[in-house]
């Protein structure tokens, strides 16, 4: 299957402070890509959608201003987290689909997000 | 909008049985499921999907089942060995893909 990346695979910051997130597909053109956020021992939740070149759609009770996401080119899409606070960690995973139409998305390995 | 749940949180069973993990969804209108596999730290890894327009779909050792008039699927694990130790969610997908909540397996030496 194809491959999508994420980078980092984890990180600790400081309450306040922001912290990006970068979702790539290595091998094929991802037109949309997805955001979701994971708890220990839960789901995961979708945070939003972005299709390449447009504004991401977000999923009801997610700050559009706190989470903010780019999706400038068919390869990269970030993720970032504003005026970070402890209750932010959580584990952030992306997914990358290809042409509209095709079923099957791909998952990156996800980011462990701690903030202190 | 589309809810997908498990009914089981977790399930134990013994090395080389047969698993079978179950999974409830709401919208009839839903017309492809996806089994994802999601190990300790790791993304979710897609195992077999389904359209609507089938009952049953096999793979290498796991086979799918989709029953539409109760709105179910389930994935079947044979000769489950200790690798397949993860959670496992059933996802409806739509112009999303929505996840259940999961179900542990549990694998007994």
């Amino acid at each position: 299957g194809a491959v999508v990346s994420q980078h980092p695979s984890w990180v600790i910051c400081k309450s306040g402070t922001s912290v990006k997130i970068e979702c790539r597909s290595l091998d094929f053109q991802a037109t949309t890509m997805f955001w979701y956020r994971q708890f220990p021992k839960q789901s995961l939740m979708l945070m939003a959608t972005s299709n390449e070149g447009s504004k991401a759609t977000y999923e009801q009770g997610v700050e559009k201003d706190k989470f903010l996401i780019n999706h400038a080119s068919l390869t990269l899409s970030t993720l970032t987290v504003t005026s970070a606070h402890p209750e932010d960690s959580s584990f952030y995973i992306c997914s990358a689909r290809g042409q509209s139409g095709e079923s099957e998305a791909f998952f990156g390995q996800g980011t462990r997000l701690t903030v202190v | 909008g589309e809810s997908v749940g498990l009914h089981l949180p977790t399930l134990s069973v013994q090395e080389g049985d047969n698993s079978i993990i179950n999974c409830a969804y709401s919208n009839s209108a839903s017309d492809y499921f996806i089994w994802y596999k999601q190990e300790s730290g790791k993304g979710p890894q897609f195992i077999i999907d389904i359209r609507s327009n089938m009952d049953k779909r096999q793979g290498q050792r796991v086979t799918v089942l989709l029953n539409k008039t109760v709105k179910h699927l389930s994935l079947q694990i044979a000769a489950t060995q200790p690798g397949d130790s993860a959670v496992y969610f059933c996802a409806a997908r739509d112009d999303k893909i929505i996840f259940g909540k999961g179900t542990r397996l549990h694998i007994l030496p």
